[in-house]
This record gives structure tokens, sequence and C-alpha cells, in this order.
């Protein structure tokens, strides 16, 4: 049973469209997180959430914005997508004190735009 | 100076080797120290998580922290074929902050 799931797995779409990634964990943590890894494999923090609430966003552009309908989801809607945001995007949860340590990473979703 | 270094490898060994490896971070008030294994194409895998300075062993690895030199060490025992990945060490400076990473170093064991 998985614990961090991401949909889709692979994502190719045009420049300009609109798209969401979608993640669920049934883990029963508190905080979930987006990272972002690059063509050259660097793993950054996007956004932060715990119990619904945003706690870190770092320095994305506004294009990007998490939804969290609920603990368990946390959804990334991805607007006017331009070619640099082709990289690999990567949900995680953690249990407990918001933002002690990223337990559990999903298995990314690839997003290329072309 | 970025925030945390980390030689990107690759590094070869024959299985069964003891190997080292090694991240730098200039800043002293990172107190969360971590290690995730990444294999091709799937998403990091915690493998060590340490607070604040010391030795940490879970059977063939070891995690170690040195906050005075800034310096954090992972070392895998009797190296094994599986144990070929991309390993990624993190940091944060407290509970709520942004973890921090290393751009991992590629490990090839050889059998």
């Amino acid at each position: 049973d998985t614990a961090v799931s991401q949909t889709p797995k692979y994502l190719v779409t045009q420049m300009g469209n609109d798209k969401s990634i979608k993640c669920e964990q049934n883990l029963g943590h508190d905080t979930m997180y987006w990272y972002k890894q690059d063509s050259k494999k660097f793993l950054k923090i996007m956004f932060s959430y715990n119990n619904k609430e945003l706690i870190i966003n770092e320095t994305v552009p506004n294009r990007f914005s998490p939804k969290s309908p609920d603990k368990a989801h946390l959804n990334l809607h991805i607007n006017s997508l331009e070619l640099g945001d082709s990289a690999v995007y990567f949900c995680a949860s953690s249990p407990g004190e918001a933002g002690r340590t990223e337990a559990f990473f999903g298995q990314g979703t690839r997003l290329t735009v072309v | 100076q970025k925030e945390v270094e980390q030689d990107p490898g690759p590094l070869s060994v024959p299985e069964g080797a003891i190997v080292s490896l090694n991240c730098t971070y200039s800043n002293s008030a990172f107190q969360y120290f971590m290690w995730y294994r990444q294999y091709s194409r799937k998403g990091p895998e915690l493998l060590m998580y340490t607070y604040s300075s010391g030795n940490k062993e879970d059977g063939r690895f070891t995690a170690q922290v040195d906050k005075s030199s800034k310096y954090i060490s992972l070392f895998i025992r009797d190296s094994q074929p599986s144990d070929s990945a991309t390993y990624l060490c993190a940091m944060r400076f407290q509970a709520g902050t942004a973890l921090i990473f290393g751009k991992g170093t590629t490990l090839s064991v050889s059998s």
C-alpha cells in the first residue's frame, strides 16, 4: 500500500497550458511538502503545509499554487507553463512537529514542457 | 559559497568496501541532519536522521555530525551492489524551516 502517491507519474504538455499534480498520503502525517528536482538532480523545497495551513513558501513564481483540501492531500497547480518548469516534482510528508523531517517521498512526477 | 556542499562523484567501489560520503556546510545554525538514498527515477528515501552532533548507527550505516567542523558523514560498511544510488545529505535550522539539500553523490558498487 503506497504511503505517498502522486499522479500523474509523467506529464508532457505544451507551453502556456495549465496543469495539476495530485498528492495523497495515507500515513496520517500532519505536514506535506512539494519539492522540485532539476535536471542536475538538485532538490529544492517549494511549499510546505501543516494541517492544511501554508508554513513554508519559498521563492516560487506565483504561477505555482498549492492547494490542500484536507490533511491527506496536497495538490500543485501550475498556470501558464514555461520550458523552465520541466523537472521532477516530488511530494513528501512527515509526522508530528511541523517540518521535523521529511520521512516519506512520493515517486515523483516528471513534467516535460515542450 | 553554497550553504551545503557535497561532492557529486561518481564514486565507484568494489563490493564489500567501506564507503565514506561527506557534506560540509557553512551555517552553524543547522541543527537537524539527514541522509537520503535515491535510486534512479525514484523518490528520496530517508536513511538516517540526527539532531545536533554525534553518531548514529543503523545496521551497515553510520551517520556522524561534527558541528564544530561543520561536517557530516555517512559510512556504509560491507557495501553491496544494491547500495548503488545517489546519496543526498540534507539539513535544516529548526522545525518548520526549509530542508536544504546537497547536490548528491552518485555511488556505484560493483560485484
